[in-house]
């Protein structure tokens, strides 16, 4: 149980396009979603958390008109790049709480890699 | 502000050797703690965890850590290392107090030798 996953597992754009990528729970009710960004050889930093229903609250130095976050029912979240730039190049991933547990852990998705070309 | 400080960022071991990978934090709150594993372009995996009661926690793979609050320390241990353990090991830190969001650190790597 616990399963979340990302589509597309990578994605290649060109610079000045948006992508849109997918965090789905697929066994469990996700009231809360986090989205975080690795770069090459670094760790993982936390970009914004969203709960369904309501605005994503962003981290400091974020932009949210850039990385647009929906959380529109209790399994799917979706974070859109706009107008992407070769920096934004990174591994995006995305986990998940299970509003059903009393629980701090979060489930981890496969990660999805994008190039900007 | 909540920090994280994995000191090792590389540690190499000879396969069937013990292994230590140290995890220090500094939170305001009473924390929770994690331990993740990621191979080269693939996604976390958890490890263990703690959230209250016994220090000592057993996980996957033959794995255990052990929280001590008087340290600021979780440290992560493995007996016997085998060849598949090498990849990249991540400490994490979150707490209530802080909206349940996690804090990594920077990661340690693990390579193994035969």
């Amino acid at each position: 149980g616990a399963v979340v996953s990302q589509h597309p597992s990578w994605v290649i754009c060109k610079s000045g396009t948006s992508v849109k990528i997918e965090c789905r729970s697929l066994d469990f009710q996700a009231t809360t979603m986090f989205w975080y960004r690795q770069f090459p050889k670094q760790s993982l930093m936390l970009m914004a958390t969203s709960n369904e229903g309501s605005k994503a609250t962003y981290e400091q130095g974020v932009e949210k008109d850039k990385f647009l976050i929906n959380h529109a029912s209790l399994t799917l979240s979706t974070l859109t790049v706009t107008s992407a730039h070769p920096e934004d190049s990174s591994f995006y991933i995305c986990s998940a709480r299970d509003g059903q547990r009393h629980s701090y852990e979060q489930y981890f998705g496969p990660g999805t890699r994008l190039t900007v070309t | 502000a909540q920090s994280v400080t994995q000191p090792d960022i590389h540690i190499t071991v000879s396969e069937g050797a013990s292994l230590e990978l140290r995890c220090n934090y500094s939170y305001g709150a009473t924390p929770y703690l994690f331990w993740y594993v990621q191979s080269p372009g693939q996604g976390l995996q958890l490890l263990l965890k703690y959230f209250s009661g016994d220090t000592l926690v057993q996980g996957i793979k033959g794995f255990e850590a052990e929280f001590k609050r008087s340290q600021s320390s979780f440290n992560l241990r493995k007996p016997s290392v085998h060849w598949s353990d090498a990849a990249e090991y991540f400490c994490a830190v979150g707490a209530e107090e802080y909206g349940n969001k996690l804090v990594f650190g920077a990661g340690t790597i693990l390579r193994v030798k035969s």
